[in-house]
């Protein structure tokens, strides 16, 4: 199975609501990435957040990463209809440089 | 304006006839990946270029070649396309590995 899975599949909520999506990965990495996808259409690189790093924001985005449960969290404050999209994690293996593995994503739909 | 170009954007080929799709970028970047990208799936990493004349393996690169002669160009080659390889397919690009990655705007391709 793919280093990096999503948690929800798909999430549903209202527009002004938070959206918490999940990501689990399996060996240690150097850093992990979320990405946005809007309808099979090129990914759009989100937040960065390095292994040393527990936590970054970046405007109504904060991301999360616990190392030791090798999970990471990205939290959208107050959603918009416009968050709608495909969200993704990325890693950078710690080994096997030049592989990055991406998870299946969650799909969150954010309705007026 | 920075980008990541790939052509043809849509392709319908039928199966063993030989075809390239390519890739550029314009930002220097030494790294480079391709990937494909099934229904409901997240993206799988078939080749990747840590800089000129340095190509790898990812994690699905049967029925894929790959060349990188030159920065700025990465071309996914398949030489005898088979139904299977129906996919949309991104190429990527980041200034070096573990950094962030600029996706292109993806190649649709059905083989038939």
């Amino acid at each position: 199975s793919q280093q990096g899975e999503e948690d929800p599949q798909a999430l549903s909520i209202q527009e002004g609501e938070n959206a918490t999506m999940n990501c689990s990965y399996k060996t240690s990495i150097n850093n992990l990435q979320w990405y946005r996808q809007n309808s099979g259409r090129g990914l759009v690189h989100l937040i960065l957040i390095r292994s040393n790093e527990r936590e970054k924001h970046s405007g109504r985005l904060r991301v999360t990463l616990d190392t030791s449960k090798k999970s990471s969290s990205l939290l959208i404050t107050a959603s918009r209809a416009a968050d709608t999209a495909s969200y993704f994690c990325a890693t950078d293996a710690s080994t096997n440089a030049g592989k990055s593995t991406f998870g299946d994503g969650t799909t969150l739909t954010v309705k007026p | 304006e920075a980008q990541v170009t790939q052509n043809p954007r849509y392709l319908i080929t039928v199966t063993g006839k030989k075809l390239t799709v390519t890739c550029s970028q314009n930002m220097n970047h030494e790294y480079m990946s391709w990937y494909r990208q099934d229904p409901g799936l997240g993206l799988r990493q078939i080749y990747y270029s840590m800089n000129v004349e340095v190509t790898d393996k990812g994690d699905v690169p049967e029925g894929y070649k790959v060349s990188r002669k030159e920065k700025r160009n990465f071309p996914l080659i398949l030489e005898s396309p088979s139904p299977n390889q129906t996919s949309l397919y991104f190429c990527a690009s980041s200034l070096k590995y573990q950094e962030t990655q600029y996706f292109g705007p993806g190649t649709r391709l059905l083989v038939l």
